[in-house]
């Protein structure tokens, strides 16, 4: 089955702690992206990559890092920097053809918490 | 810049019954793209529907279709017959034409719909 996997479901961390997780897609899809969704709040992107070895910030970068060696691939790091890291995290994928109707297609996302 | 409007924070509707949420938009451009993205409590994103700007034709998929109104920016969706499991957070979401790879989706906050039995 093609399909978006995020992995933990849920993550502790503690504070001053950098936490990673994990975002794999088997769709064959190059673009990627990584948002946060609060509580009764829509999402806002954290980075996106459009293809292998490039990646973008997005609106809420600050705290955050990633990196794209793989097509399959997009690992999200939550670093010591980010204050508020609480929060829920989904990843996407997307064709990405160029300015044409493309859709994202979602993981089942990651709750992270910091104890 | 662009943003999405969902002026219904909660919504309800009695099962088999109709329901309309509203989704209104701000742009300068004239070909974007729109979109209605379902989260049910397991909170996986779920693409419902999606209408390109262009299209007059307002984009239907089985039991939910949209009311797409260019003019006025606004971009509704219909929920027919509804079902207990249309319960759940519904994202509007925006995104222009001219970006690429799907960049710069603009999502409205939400609204939660319950489903009454």
């Amino acid at each position: 089955d093609g399909g978006i996997t995020q992995s933990p479901k849920y993550l502790f961390r503690k504070e001053g702690q950098n936490v990673t997780l994990s975002c794999e897609q088997n769709l064959n899809h190059d673009a990627m992206y990584w948002y946060r969704q609060d509580p009764g709040q829509g999402l806002r992107l954290i980075y996106y990559s459009q293809i292998v070895n490039d990646f973008q910030k997005g609106d809420i970068a600050e705290g955050y890092s990633v990196s794209r060696e793989k097509k399959e691939s997009f690992p999200l790091t939550v670093t010591s920097a980010q204050k508020n890291p609480t929060a829920f995290y989904l990843c996407a994928s997307s064709i990405g053809e160029t300015g044409g109707q493309d859709t994202q297609y979602f993981g089942p996302g990651t709750r992270l918490t910091v104890l | 810049a662009q943003t999405v409007t969902q002026s219904q924070p909660e919504m309800s509707v009695q099962e088999a019954e109709t329901v309309t949420l509203s989704c209104t938009y701000d742009t300068s451009e004239s070909d974007y793209y729109l979109f209605w993205y379902k989260q049910p409590p397991s909170r996986q994103m779920i693409l419902v529907i999606r209408q390109e700007a262009y299209k007059q034709q307002n984009a239907t998929e089985n039991r939910f279709s949209v009311n797409f109104q260019k003019a006025a920016k606004s971009f509704s969706l219909k929920i027919s017959d509804s079902q207990l499991g249309d319960a759940a957070m519904y994202f509007c979401a925006y995104r222009r034409s001219r970006d690429n790879y799907g960049q710069n989706f603009v999502f409205g906050p939400g609204t939660r719909l319950s489903v009454l039995p």
